[in-house]
Formats: C-alpha cells, structure tokens, sequence
C-alpha cells in the first residue's frame, strides 16, 4: 500500500519569501514522486518530478523538490514567492506494487497563499 | 499542441438524473485517466485505459458508473443515476506511458458536476 501525506492544509507568505510546502509519503516499493499545481478553475500542471535520478529536482517556475528516502519526504521549495504562486499544490506518489504497473496516489492539497 | 479537453465544464442536474462526460486525450497518448476530485480533497483514481482496455477499474463504483474507449481514443464517463453525493470535479488525463516509473499525466480542465 502507499500512502502521501501534505503535512500543512494552508501555507501562507508573503511575496518575496521562501516557500516551504511538505509531503511525506509511505511505500513499499521504489517510488516515483510528482508535484502538481492547481490554479482555480485550470486543468492540474506537472511542476516537477522524481523517478530515481537526481535526488533534488528542479522543476518549472523556479520550484524544485528533494528526494529525502531516510525521512520519506519530498517537500517542495522556492527561494522567493511570487503572487502568481498562489494556487493549491499536489503531491503525488507512485509504485508498482509486486512489479506491476504504477498507480499513483495523491496527497490532499497544500493552499499556497501569497500576500503582497 | 492541444492539451487534454473535456466536456462540458459545467453540469447541474437532479438527482436520479444519467450524465455523461466526454473526454480527448492527448494525440498519441495510449493511456488514459479518469479522476474524481472532492471539495478540498486531492484527486481519486476511478479507471485507467490502456488504449481501449480498462486495466485498472477497482475504484469505480460500477452499480451507476461506466466508462468506455471504444476506438482507444476519446472516452466517456457515465453515472446513472447521479446521487448527491457524486457532487464533484471529474478529471480526465492521459499519459504517453501509462503505468511506468516515468509516467507523466496531463490533465484536462475537468468536468464540474453539481447534483441537486
């Protein structure tokens, strides 16, 4: 079984500031971790993504993520906040259970606010 | 290059009505997704395509949903007859290599159902 879970519901910073959004997942295969972020009323975009490479990936839009196997994390950064950066975030994880094919599982969404 | 489209955005119907939803995937795209999105809750799988086979159909509540790809291109999404409950964001994806480590899903607007 595998499981995400997005440690905060709302995260709110000012423009300009880091941003810090934390996913924690649970699996028991080798897994593939993905970013998404949801601008109201828009289609889910692909920030970025970790399929055993890199462990710190960068992603669109100045994002990147680290892939963290000793603490189960992929918590996703960006040194400053823009306004535009305001949307709600989703982590993703996938494994192939048994060596099957993978099925994603996503986490419950971080609200990125930004202020001016 | 066009992006995943779905139809209608929007439906409001009463309960016990039948609704469809449409969806056409990325061209050249074998693997497809539908997802059904809660208030405040991440996306849930219902159903996988592999062209025009369903491989993973586990979380489809299949007495009042049905799915189809006939020619392994666009699909459809059924549910007769709706329930309060299935008041949600319906999602369609499609990805170039379904159930891999590399999978990468694009997602569509979604389809915004409210049942009265």
């Amino acid at each position: 079984a595998q499981s995400v879970t997005q440690l905060d519901s709302h995260v709110s910073v000012s423009e300009g500031t880091p941003v810090l959004l934390r996913c924690n997942y649970s699996s028991s295969y080798s897994p593939s971790l993905f970013w998404y972020v949801q601008h109201p009323n828009k289609g889910l975009q692909l920030l970025l993504k970790y399929t055993s490479a890199a462990t710190l990936v960068k992603g669109i839009n100045g994002f990147e993520a680290e892939f963290k196997k000793s603490e189960t994390s992929f918590h996703l950064t960006k040194p400053s906040a823009h306004m535009s950066d305001a949307a709600e975030y989703f982590c993703v994880v996938s494994s192939s259970p048994s060596g099957g094919s993978y099925i994603p599982t996503f986490g419950r969404g971080t609200s990125l606010i930004v202020h001016p | 290059e066009a992006g995943v489209v779905q139809s209608p955005r929007y439906k409001i119907i009463e309960k016990k009505q039948p609704v469809a939803f449409w969806c056409n995937p990325i061209s050249g795209h074998n693997t497809l997704y539908w997802y059904r999105q809660n208030l405040g809750q991440g996306p849930e799988l219902l159903i996988r395509y592999e062209n025009e086979e369903a491989v993973d159909d586990s979380q489809l509540p299949k007495d009042r949903f049905s799915a189809e790809r006939l020619k392994g291109v666009d699909s459809t999404l059924k549910i007769q007859p709706a329930e309060l409950g299935d008041s949600a964001v319906y999602l369609c994806a499609s990805s170039f290599s379904g159930g891999t480590i590399t999978d990468t899903q694009y997602f569509g607007p979604g389809t915004r159902l409210t049942v009265l």
